[in-house]
């Protein structure tokens, strides 16, 4: 089956903690996108890549970081400066070929709660 | 100023009662525009994408269609498996990653 797998689906942090959130796609797509989503906003966009080894912040990266060490994982932490990490992170992809025109394949979300 | 406004916020039918859901822009160079619907505690599910005005798409009870700077998202005879939220999304000039609206909750009552 292909799709995006996104782990772990519940995951708790304690102050001055860094966590990972992970995602994995096997759909051979070349863009991945990381979005934060907090009731009544919306998905912000956070990270996006759109080849290996490179990625752009969106709009809210502060106290966020990543990683593209290959096509198919797109990590996601969330460092201790961000001072309000508890909401829903939804990863995404999809089959970019230059234009900004292919649809987005999102994954399950991982929520992400402080202890 | 938001760039995709979408409206009602939340939306209550009765079942069987047919309704739009709106998702007005207020960008130039619009490449594309993106329907999904998200039931609560998952990922966004993808619907339509609509590429220009005066185009339409279908998939059962929904049914999107494309303006100059709106996209009407129709439901006809909803069922209550039809609640859900559903989430417009665009694309425009240039290299930039979509823009989310912030949803529409739908309930649709037995």
């Amino acid at each position: 089956d292909g799709g995006i797998t996104q782990s772990p689906k519940y995951l708790f942090r304690k102050e001055g903690q860094n966590v990972t959130l992970s995602c994995e796609q096997n759909l051979n797509h070349d863009a991945m996108y990381w979005y934060r989503q907090d009731p009544g906003q919306g998905l912000r966009l956070i990270y996006y890549s759109q080849i290996v080894n490179d990625f752009q912040k969106g709009d809210i990266a502060e106290g966020y970081s990543v990683s593209r060490e290959k096509k198919e994982s797109f990590p996601l932490t969330v460092t201790s400066a961000q001072k309000n990490p508890t909401a829903f992170y939804l990863c995404a992809s999809s089959p970019k070929s230059g234009r900004a025109l292919e649809t987005q394949y999102f994954g399950p979300g991982t929520r992400l709660l402080v202890l | 100023e938001d760039q995709v406004t979408q409206s009602p916020e939340a939306l209550r039918l009765q079942e069987g009662e047919s309704s739009s859901l709106n998702c007005s822009y207020t960008v130039s160079g619009l490449r594309g525009l993106f329907w999904y619907r998200q039931d609560p505690g998952k990922g966004p599910e993808f619907l339509f994408t609509l590429y220009s005005a005066g185009e339409e798409k279908e998939k059962e009870r929904l049914k999107a269609t494309l303006t100059k700077k709106e996209s009407f998202l129709h439901i006809t005879a909803p069922k209550p498996e039809d609640s859900a939220t559903y989430l417009c999304a665009l694309s425009y000039s240039g290299n930039t990653p979509l823009v989310f609206g912030k949803g529409t909750r739908l309930s649709v009552i037995a």
